[in-house]
C-alpha cells in the first residue's frame, strides 16, 4: 500500500512553534506536497518538496528525507488563522494522481 | 483568478434518489479528479480523467457512481441511487500532470452532500 501517516491532531499557541510530521512509503516516490484546509473549504496548496532538505516559504517550512520517507511541516509565530487541518500528500512515480494523508488537525490557542 | 468551480455546494436528499455533481476544472489544465473526503477515511480518489479520457476509476463503487467528461470544460459526478453512506464532501480538483511541482493539484470548494 501507499500509507501515509501523520498525527490526527496537535495543539500550540499563539506565537510558538508547530512541527507536524509525516511518514510514507519510500517505493515510487515522486514527490511530496503539504496542503492547507481551514473548515468547511477547500485543501490549498502550502508546499512542494521532491530533493531532501528544507523549502522556507514565510512562515512556513516543509523538510524532506527521501530515505527515511519522512517529511515535516514547520510553522512559525503560529497565528490564530493557522488553525487547520495540514494534509501531507505524496505523487507515486506512474500516477498523476495524489495519495493524501488523513491529516493533522492542528489547534492554534491564545 | 482562475479556479475550481463545482455545483451544488450543499444537497441534501433522499435515499434512493439520483445526485448529480459538476465540476468546471481551471481552463488550460487537462488532468480532473474527483476526490471524497469523510472524518473516517480522509481524502480518497474515487476517479480521475486526462484530456477527457477516464484513466483510474478503481475508487468508485461501480454499481452506483458514475463520472464522465462530456467536454473539456465540463467533468460530473452521478450517484444512481443514493445511500445515506454516501454522505461526504466531495472535491473536484484539476491539474496540468507536468511532473514535479506541475503535479500540483487545485481543488473546487467541494460539495457538501447529505443523504437521509
Amino acid at each position: 500500500g501507499q500509507n501515509i501517516d501523520q498525527p490526527t491532531e496537535m495543539t500550540a499557541t499563539e506565537g510558538a512553534i508547530v512541527q507536524i510530521n509525516c511518514t510514507y512509503q519510500t517505493s515510487g516516490f515522486n514527490g511530496l506536497f503539504w496542503y492547507q484546509q481551514h473548515a468547511g473549504e477547500a485543501p490549498t496548496f502550502l508546499s512542494y518538496n521532491v530533493l531532501d532538505g528544507l523549502e522556507e516559504k514565510g512562515r512556513f517550512s516543509s523538510f524532506l528525507s527521501r530515505s527515511k520517507g519522512y517529511s515535516y511541516l514547520l510553522l512559525k509565530e503560529l497565528q490564530m488563522k493557522d488553525s487547520a487541518s495540514y494534509l501531507c500528500a505524496v505523487s507515486y512515480s506512474g500516477y498523476s494522481t495524489l495519495t493524501f494523508g488523513k491529516g493533522t488537525m492542528l489547534l492554534v490557542s491564545p | 483568478d482562475a479556479r475550481v468551480t463545482q455545483t451544488p455546494r450543499h444537497k441534501v436528499t433522499e435515499m434512493g434518489q439520483e445526485v448529480t455533481m459538476r465540476c468546471q476544472p481551471i481552463l488550460g489544465h487537462n488532468t480532473v479528479f474527483w476526490y471524497r473526503q469523510t472524518m473516517m477515511q480522509g481524502l480518497e480518489l474515487l476517479a480521475y480523467f486526462r484530456n477527457r479520457a477516464p484513466l483510474d476509476d478503481s475508487g468508485m463503487p461501480k454499481d452506483r457512481f458514475s463520472a464522465e467528461m462530456p467536454d473539456a470544460t465540463l467533468a460530473t459526478l452521478k450517484i444512481q441511487p443514493s445511500e445515506p453512506r454516501d454522505s461526504a464532501v466531495y472535491f473536484c480538483a484539476s491539474g496540468l500532470a507536468a511532473g514535479g511541482t506541475g503535479n500540483t493539484i487545485y481543488f473546487g470548494e467541494g460539495s457538501w452532500l447529505t443523504v437521509v
